[in-house]
């Protein structure tokens, strides 16, 4: 069946540091992908999204390239700052259905 | 941009009760209504998905007679959890969606049982 594998947090870093949070998927046939965020407190934010192969997403500095061969969509940032802080869902859609990973939590020091 | 509210934010109710949870959508119509439960540091596993008019589509181990979804109109669709027990609380979020659009999330319902 489908599924969504992402790195296991916490993450930590210092402000302006580069982030990575790996995600991989396993689908049949060509799901959309997501990452979405999450503040404390709060719900789900959609972050980016790419509907295709080779698409890029990127949001607020956020980015994340659809990468079929690698069944990968790595979200990236150059510099995170201290409310960038919050829980990051990968995410996969196929027909209806949003299938989600773990989640990974993000703390960023100042 | 579309919003999507939940009401209460945080209930606690004993346990043999039963507690309702409204799921809104504020500026959309929403054709498409799903319920995902989410578990402390845990991700999101969706319950069920409901059409406005129609029975709700339960996901496999849900039981379907414990969560009762109904999506009676195209801004509202509620969650009754019957018979509450322990094991029920969690964090509960609705989703909704317009035709095609994309998926928009409400805040999140913290349900506690004691």
């Amino acid at each position: 069946g489908n599924s969504v594998t992402q790195m296991e947090g916490p993450v930590t870093l210092s402000e302006e540091a580069f982030l990575t949070i790996n995600c991989t998927y396993t689908a049949t046939g060509y799901p959309s992908l997501f990452w979405y965020v999450q503040y404390p407190g709060e719900g789900l934010q959609l972050l980016l999204k790419a509907t295709k192969a080779d698409d890029k997403g990127s949001n607020k500095g956020f980015e994340a390239t659809y990468r079929k061969e690698t069944t990968s969509f790595h979200l990236e940032k150059g510099s995170v700052q201290v409310s960038d802080s919050a829980v990051y869902f990968c995410a996969l859609r196929q027909d209806d259905k949003i299938i989600f990973g773990k989640g990974t939590r993000l703390h960023i020091l100042p | 941009g579309a919003v999507v509210s939940q009401h209460p934010s945080w209930v606690i109710c004993k346990s043999g009760t039963s507690v309702k949870i409204e799921c809104r959508s504020l500026d959309f119509q929403a054709t498409t209504m799903f319920w995902y439960r989410q578990f402390p540091k845990q991700s999101l596993m969706l319950m069920a998905t409901s059409n406005e008019g129609s029975k709700a589509t339960y996901e496999q181990g849900v039981e379907k007679d414990k969560f009762l979804i109904n999506h009676a109109s195209l801004t509202l669709s509620t969650l009754t959890v019957t018979s509450a027990h322990p094991e029920d609380s969690s964090f509960y979020i609705c989703s909704a969606k317009e035709g095609s659009y994309e998926q928009y999330f409400g805040p999140g319902t913290r349900l506690t049982v004691t």
